[in-house]
């Protein structure tokens, strides 16, 4: 029962270094979704994706971007790494929405300095 | 937009202690709301739902009532385990809106 799936668990960078984030679940679920966690704040959702080949942006998108290209896989790719990006970044998904439980990864702690 | 508000923590409790946890939210219609749960070192589990009005979700011990009239979900637990310990999120989901977080709350119970 390997649910969703993320690597690295952690990275560091250095500023200005790219990196992608992989994600995949095993679950057939259409929704995909990226989130970071940040002390005190909650989740924020970065990007999200309704089915293979559609992406949309959630509330934080920018320096980051995804892709879908088939329905188990959806990485997230950041070009340019900034201390702003030092986070905890976990992979979701679900079947459906709105009241569908989203499946979680177990997170990805990245820190950029 | 969608909103939802939880208290802060961190709480510390002792075992067998009575665990509630603070939710409200802000809707423009009819939300379907959530508690996750954050283990250590883990990604965020369901814990609970609800998708009504007046309907209680429970699960592990805990339980949590949509209240419409007071715009709250409360959390909680009548006798909490040191296990219980994590962080709880509320969370909020509408139609054709995604998923909104409560900023967390971090519970530690004590042997």
């Amino acid at each position: 029962n390997a649910g969703v799936t993320q690597t690295p668990k952690f990275r560091i960078l250095k500023i200005g270094q790219s990196m992608t984030l992989q994600c995949t679940q095993d679950m057939n679920h259409n929704y995909m979704y990226w989130y970071r966690q940040d002390p005190g704040m909650g989740l924020k959702l970065i990007y999200y994706s309704v089915g293979a080949g559609i992406t949309d942006k959630g509330e934080v998108p920018n320096g980051y971007n995804v892709s879908r290209s088939t329905t188990e896989d959806f990485p997230l790719r950041l070009e340019l790494a900034a201390p702003s990006q030092t986070s905890v970044y976990f992979c979701a998904s679900s079947y459906s929405e709105p009241s569908s439980p989203l499946h979680f990864g177990n997170g990805t702690r990245l820190t950029v300095t | 937009g969608n909103s939802v508000t939880q208290m802060e923590g961190p709480v510390t409790l002792s075992e067998e202690a009575f665990l509630t946890i603070n939710c409200t939210y802000t809707a423009t219609g009819y939300p379907s709301l959530f508690w996750y749960v954050q283990y250590p070192g883990e990604g965020l589990q369901l814990l609970l739902k609800a998708t009504k009005a007046d309907d209680k979700g429970s699960n592990k011990g805990f339980e949590a009532t949509y209240r419409k009239e007071t715009t709250s979900f409360h959390l909680e637990k009548g006798s909490v385990q040191v296990s219980d310990s994590a962080v709880y999120f509320c969370a909020l989901s509408e139609l054709l809106e995604k998923l909104s977080f409560g900023a967390g709350t971090t519970v530690t119970v004590r042997a």
